[in-house]
């Protein structure tokens, strides 16, 4: 059982490249979400997803693009990097939100843009 | 929409002594407040959570405690080991459901 499961784990890419970083679960939640995590803001709600097909803006949207077609997969797509988006990316998902929203987070993906 | 103030950002205390951790919150209508243990290198996970109908939470050696009038909730760690080392993050979710974490506090426990 791998549970929620992050690719790659580390990436460095160049500034302006297109990058996507995977999230997979198996336990067929509901609610997906990418976090980024950078010292001193904690963890920041980038997108989520209620459902297949079902996308919505968190905090700090503005240069992400996110997808979810199939309930399991849930990619985070960053179409033209830029060094403000070095950062640790965690994905999570949950049965609901609220107090039936545990999230079970994903091992993270660090990312450095040069 | 929410926000999520957390206090202090570091935290050292002598192995056995108690840990508090502070947050506070804006949005009258949050009404679920999580805890989230971070150790280096590893992702967060739940360590304790609290409803808006209830003042007080415990779990061995850590206990959450909510002040809703006061909008602020706090983790009492006591007798503290070294492996409650680690960010902890407080969280919570307000009128639209969405979680906000608190900015996280580095505990590191001397031993």
């Amino acid at each position: 059982d791998a549970g929620i499961t992050q690719s790659p784990r580390y990436k460095i890419t160049e500034t302006g490249r297109q990058v996507t970083l995977m999230c997979h679960q198996t336990w067929s939640h509901s609610y997906m979400f990418w976090y980024r995590q950078d010292l001193g803001h904690g963890l920041r709600l980038i997108y989520y997803s209620a459902a297949a097909d079902i996308t919505d803006k968190g905090e700090v949207p503005d240069g992400y693009v996110v997808s979810r077609s199939k309930t399991e997969n849930f990619p985070l797509t960053l179409e033209s990097a830029t060094r403000s988006q070095t950062s640790v990316y965690f994905c999570a998902s949950s049965e609901g939100t609220g107090d039936t929203g545990e999230l079970f987070f994903g091992e993270g993906s660090r990312l450095t843009v040069l | 929409g929410e926000n999520v103030e957390q206090h202090p950002s570091t935290l050292s205390v002598q192995e056995g002594d108690s840990a508090v951790i502070k947050c506070t919150y804006s949005d009258s209508a949050s009404n679920y407040f999580p805890w989230y243990k971070q150790e280096l290198g590893k992702r967060p996970q739940l360590i304790i959570d609290i409803r808006s109908n209830v003042g007080e939470k415990k779990d061995q050696r850590i206990a959450v405690t909510l002040n809703k009038t006061a909008k602020h909730f706090s983790l009492h760690i006591t007798e503290t080991q070294p492996e409650d080392s680690a960010v902890y993050f407080c969280a919570a979710t307000g009128g639209n459901e969405k979680l906000t974490f608190g900015t996280g506090t580095r505990l590191t426990i001397i031993p």
